[in-house]
């Protein structure tokens, strides 16, 4: 069974260092993973997906995710936090069976920066 | 724009009333689903469908229903048998048989229910 964890619940980071928000994942077959934002009372954004072949993704807002196979993990980086990065992420996966559409989320991390 | 609606953002019901959450979306998607969402629970999956006139159940159905009758629209219904609905509900849709394609999200509705 396909499966996703963040192991914190939040993350404090001061403005203008590195922030890293991290995700370990369980799946059969190859991945295909995902990072949304979520602000106060709004759905998930799109932040970036895992492409086969690439350990670094590039996606949205200067957000960008390093893949490790041997880890099992896609960690979403960003190599100098701002205050409105502060918002909820989510790591999720999604199933690679045939006929499979479910997208398993992990628990999220709170990301906090401070001014 | 494209993108989905959900409506009304706040909705208020007596316990034991029905209520539906309506989901429209304009991306001519075939896929749509529904999330719950509890602080500390990240998101879990209530009802999916991949095609009109079909639907499936998720990981916690048990007192919702659904209906697709239309390609763009997915409503859920809260039924009174749900013995906690009091949550964030998020709609959701996404372009089926690609795996890497990523949901779309709508801005939600949170219901409460005293």
């Amino acid at each position: 069974a396909q499966s996703v964890a963040q192991p914190e619940d939040q993350v404090n980071v001061a403005e203008g260092n590195p922030l890293t928000v991290k995700c370990t994942y369980s799946v059969s077959g190859n991945p295909y993973l995902f990072w949304y934002v979520q602000y106060p009372n709004r759905g998930l954004q799109f932040l970036l997906k895992y492409i086969t072949g690439d350990n670094l993704v590039k996606g949205s807002y200067g957000f960008e995710a390093e893949f490790n196979k041997s880890q099992t993990s896609f960690h979403l980086k960003k190599p100098s936090a701002l205050v409105s990065d502060s918002a909820l992420y989510f790591c999720a996966v999604r199933g690679t069976s045939s006929g499979t559409y479910k997208y398993i989320f992990g628990t999220g991390t709170r990301l906090k920066v401070l001014a | 724009d494209g993108g989905i609606t959900q409506s009304p953002k706040y909705l208020f019901r007596k316990e034991g009333q029905n209520v539906t959450l309506s989901c429209e979306q304009n991306l001519n998607h075939d896929a749509m689903y529904w999330y719950r969402q509890d602080p500390g629970q990240g998101l879990r999956l209530i009802y999916y469908s991949q095609i009109v006139n079909d639907f499936q159940k998720g990981d916690i159905a048990e007192g919702y229903s659904v209906s697709r009758e239309k390609k763009e629209s997915f409503p859920l219904t809260v039924t009174s048998a749900q013995k906690n609905p009091t949550a964030f509900y998020l709609c959701a849709s996404s372009i089926p048989g690609s795996e890497n394609s990523p949901l779309h999200f709508g801005n939600g509705t949170r219901l409460t229910v005293t």
